[in-house]
């Protein structure tokens, strides 16, 4: 099956710095991309939907200047978390639609555990 | 409005089966996705249903009636592995996104 490389995996950074979030899909093409996000035991949020080379859709009540979104390309989609808070830790989950694809099944990346300090 | 409702935990032992319910009121449908979640991990894909009726895949099948706004995902002759999250979505067709339900915790005791 497709495979989407999300990267890095767990991230520990002090609070005001950047961090980004890199989401490739790695056999196949992905016009669309998304981002998510986790809170312990709870359902996925999802925080924008990515398109490639256009500018990303945000959902209602996520902020745009805080998280930055870049897909630049086919397989890659970037989230950065900018000037991150301890309230900005989480789960940070992307997704990736297989251009195409006959289900509309989304491909998941491993996942980014960001902890703010 | 968009809403999607399935039970938050449910319990079952080893070797049984479970079958864990899932309604959706979407203004649109173009798909019903279960997606199992391991605690720390990513989802990944159980299954798709667009038409009715059900369809089976090893131990695990899933059923869908939209007239109803129903779905099923059953899974048969359980295993401890099979303790995690199972999540139902429904892709929307009137902007293609995906609305999540909130997740099925489940527990399975030996």
């Amino acid at each position: 099956g497709a495979v989407v490389s999300q990267h890095p995996s767990r991230v520990i950074c002090k609070s005001g710095t950047s961090v980004k979030i890199e989401c490739r899909s790695l056999d196949f093409q992905a016009t669309t991309m998304f981002w998510y996000r986790q809170f312990p035991k709870k359902s996925l949020m999802l925080m924008a939907t990515s398109n490639e080379g256009s500018k990303a859709t945000y959902e209602q009540g996520v902020e745009k200047d805080k998280f930055l979104i870049n897909h630049a390309s086919l397989t890659l989609s970037t989230l950065t978390v900018t000037s991150a808070h301890p309230e900005d830790s989480s789960f940070y989950i992307c997704s990736a639609e297989e251009w195409g694809g006959s289900t509309g099944e989304l491909f998941f990346g491993e996942g980014s555990r960001l902890t703010v300090l | 409005g968009q809403n999607i409702d399935q039970p938050t935990e449910m319990t079952a032992t080893e070797g049984a089966i479970v079958q864990i319910n899932c309604t959706y009121q979407t203004s649109g449908f173009n798909g019903l996705f279960w997606y199992q979640q391991h605690a720390g991990e990513a989802p990944t894909f159980l299954s798709y249903n667009v038409l009715d009726g059900l369809e089976e895949k090893g131990r695990f099948s899933s059923f869908l009636s939209r007239s109803k706004g129903y779905s099923y995902l059953l899974l048969k002759e359980l295993q401890m592995k099979d303790s995690a999250s199972y999540l139902c979505a429904v892709r929307d067709d009137s902007n293609y996104q995906l609305i999540w339900g909130a997740g099925t915790k489940l527990i399975i005791k030996p």
